[in-house]
């Protein structure tokens, strides 16, 4: 399988501070999706972007396929923003996910 | 659109006993996969679903199974139960599996002692 690193792992901000965070595969997948895990567990979709780039409020996301990586922006963050983000891609048939983001917002 | 959901959301369970996890995925969608998701080695896949078949197999003991019905709903099983399958066990919808974008349930969380 693929291996698919996040950086970086941890990350503190000051509420209305912004980040990117960074994902890269190992090999080419077909498909690369955000994700934001609420404390409850829960995987919420933030964006599939196989390439180009993709912008949601105050998130954004890029893919730069033939680089094999891919980029999450958040602009003034909140502290709703906090949990962990993953990325994972698709390549046979298979998903796999980064290590994961732990965000941490303070007021 | 109803989401992805998964019954039970919490269950314990002792040593050596079974388990059966449910999933139903989004209306109109047939492939439903499985991942187990643990501190110590993250989100990994068990297996996925599409029409009623099994496509795919991640690197699990054979004590892991599953299946799906003509409905796409899919069940998850584990026999022997060991400590270590404590876990978050999340399943995720897809339209067609492979490329398509994944949408995940809420989760189970297992608890073996």
């Amino acid at each position: 399988g693929i291996q698919v690193e996040q950086s970086p792992p941890d990350l503190i901000l000051q509420e209305g501070a912004n980040s990117t965070l960074r994902c890269n595969f190992s090999d080419s997948v077909n498909n690369l999706q955000w994700f934001h895990q609420n404390p409850w567990g829960q995987l919420i979709n933030l964006f599939y972007i196989p390439s180009g780039t993709k912008q949601n409020g105050r998130l954004s996301a890029t893919t730069v396929a033939t680089e094999r990586y891919s980029l999450l922006y958040i602009s003034s963050s909140q502290t709703t923003d906090s949990g962990v983000y993953f990325c994972a891609g698709v390549t046979g048939n298979q998903f796999y996910f980064g290590t994961g983001t732990s965000l941490t917002v303070i007021p | 659109k109803a989401g992805v959901t998964q019954t039970p959301r919490y269950l314990i369970k002792t040593r050596g006993q079974q388990v059966t996890l449910s999933c139903s995925p989004i209306s109109g969608h047939r492939s439903v996969s499985w991942y187990q998701q643990t501190p110590g080695q993250g989100l990994q896949f068990l297996f996925e679903y599409f029409s009623e078949t099994q496509r795919n197999k991640g690197n699990f003991p054979g004590r892991f199974s599953g299946r799906q019905f003509s409905n796409s709903r899919s069940e998850m099983n584990v026999s022997t139960l060991e400590l270590g399958d404590s876990a978050l066990y999340l399943c995720a919808s897809s339209l067609l599996g492979g490329t398509y974008e994944q949408y995940f349930g809420p989760g189970t969380r297992l608890t073996v002692t």
